[in-house]
């Protein structure tokens, strides 16, 4: 069974950028059974989708976020990374990785998720 | 993008009572929804996917249904563990869109 787990800055200044890293453990990223992912959940408030990047390197971003998104692997393939340009106010928000499964089609495998704080 | 509309948010119930929360999307999704359980500091944990295919481990009081826009999560007997958000997630196009959530508590 694949764990995920989130680190990076909890406390990141505005117009900086967030970078997050998801270390896997109990796979890897070489296979086409998963999609690995971000999603953020704003204090109190609903799930969004961030986007998500395939084994082959195919990336997919949610238009929301205009272009301020990137999400890459690790060469090591246990690890893969999320940068969030520009970051203000309202990208203060609980971040979580998780995979989605091409064999059922949702959300199976989920971090725990990380709190990050944009303020200065 | 698509929409998806929840009710009743928040939603109070006794033990043992039948709930049920709706799901409405914003353009025909044909069954291509899944359902989420957040427990207060917890990811989410899939409970159904494909509209009304309840994922292994999940107990039977948890049933979806729905096709097309509208969509159902029923719990036939709540259970104090029960306690949580709940969650619609749509998969008919990207970007991948969910539901506001609903509260669900123990009166």
């Amino acid at each position: 069974q694949v764990q995920l787990q989130e680190s990076g800055p909890g406390l990141v200044t505005p117009s900086q950028t967030l970078s997050l890293t998801c270390t896997i453990s109990g796979g890897s990223i070489s296979r086409s059974t998963h999609y690995w992912g971000w999603i953020r959940q704003h204090p109190g408030k609903g799930l969004e989708w961030i986007g998500y990047i395939y084994f082959s390197g195919n990336t997919y971003y949610n238009p929301s976020l205009k272009g301020r998104v990137t999400i890459s692997v690790d060469t090591s393939r246990t690890q893969f990374s999320l940068k969030l340009t520009s970051v203000t106010a309202a990208d203060t928000a609980v971040y979580y990785c998780a995979t989605w499964t091409t064999l059922s089609s949702y959300f199976d495998n989920w971090g725990q998720g990380t709190l990050v704080t944009v303020s200065s | 993008d698509i929409q998806m509309t929840q009710s009743p948010s928040p939603l109070s119930a006794s033990v043992g009572d039948s709930v049920t929360i709706t799901c409405q999307a914003s353009q025909d999704i044909s069954t291509y929804l899944n359902w989420y359980q957040q427990r207060p500091g917890r990811a989410p944990k899939v409970l159904i996917n494909d509209a009304s295919n309840l994922q292994s481990g999940v107990p039977s009081r948890f049933s979806g249904g729905g096709s097309g826009t509208d969509f159902t999560l029923t719990i036939s007997s709540l259970q104090p563990e029960d306690i949580a958000t709940y969650y619609c997630q749509q998969y008919d196009n990207l970007p991948y869109t969910f539901g506001q959530g609903t509260s669900l508590d123990i009166k």
